[in-house]
């Protein structure tokens, strides 16, 4: 069974820009959580998404922002961008969010 | 969700038992016990869970004390692909994160030593 993938795996954009970046669970998984790691904060949650609706958002600004589809692919968003925003963006899915999260490998991005 | 603590850093004899330790001292009744690990530059990788009861799967075992205020993770014969940091995590849902997220700490980087 393929795994959780993001898209795209690496990306350069500069400050004030946005950028959308993608996350296809596990099939069968309806719950998607995202999550951003940086060296100075670490690991911190941003949102969770379930059968298309936002369940639960972590302490960071509006400029983030996710939407999941029909088909539980999910997308965040992260507009008007700043040089803290640089970071590795990392997805997870579970079947309903119970049990174990299955991480993808993440978006590493680069904000110049 | 209650703070964990774990130590920095640790080593550990490549095909020795890997004890990591961590400490939750304010854990409540209906808190479990979560680890995960993540290896340089891939996403975190879950290994096992628990409430109150020792578990083992396929990777670890995970012994948590009676009056469940700390726990040990422990992998049997480490090899070099164990070299990870390690997070030990408590949360409140057995979702395990799901709509209220996990809350990772710094986590212990487990080195294994040739």
């Amino acid at each position: 069974k393929a795994g959780v993938t993001q898209t795209p795996r690496y990306l350069i954009k500069t400050r004030g820009q946005q950028v959308t970046l993608s996350c296809s669970p596990i099939s069968g998984h309806r719950s998607v959580s995202w999550y951003q790691q940086t060296p100075g904060q670490g690991l911190q949650f941003l949102f969770e998404y379930f059968s298309e609706t936002q369940r639960n958002k972590g302490n960071f600004p509006g400029r983030f922002s996710g939407r999941q589809f029909s088909n539980s692919r999910s997308e965040m968003n992260v507009s008007t961008l700043e040089l803290g925003d640089s970071a590795l963006y990392l997805c997870a899915s579970s079947f309903v969010g119970v049990g174990e999260q299955f991480f993808g490998p993440g978006t590493r991005l680069t904000v110049l | 969700d209650a703070k964990t603590t774990q130590p920095t850093s640790m080593d550990c004899a490549e095909g020795r038992a890997a004890n990591l330790p961590c400490n939750h001292s304010t854990i409540s009744g209906n808190e479990y016990v979560y680890w995960y690990r993540q290896i340089h530059s891939q996403g975190p990788q879950y290994i096992i869970h628990g409430l109150k009861n020792n578990e083992t799967n396929e990777m670890a075992s995970l012994i948590i004390t009676e009056d469940r205020k700390s726990s040990t993770l422990i992998l049997p014969h480490a090899t070099l692909r164990d070299t990870a940091v390690y997070y030990c995590i408590v949360t409140r849902t057995i979702s395990g994160g799901g709509a209220d997220g996990l809350t990772f700490g710094k986590g212990t980087h487990l080195i294994i030593q040739p």
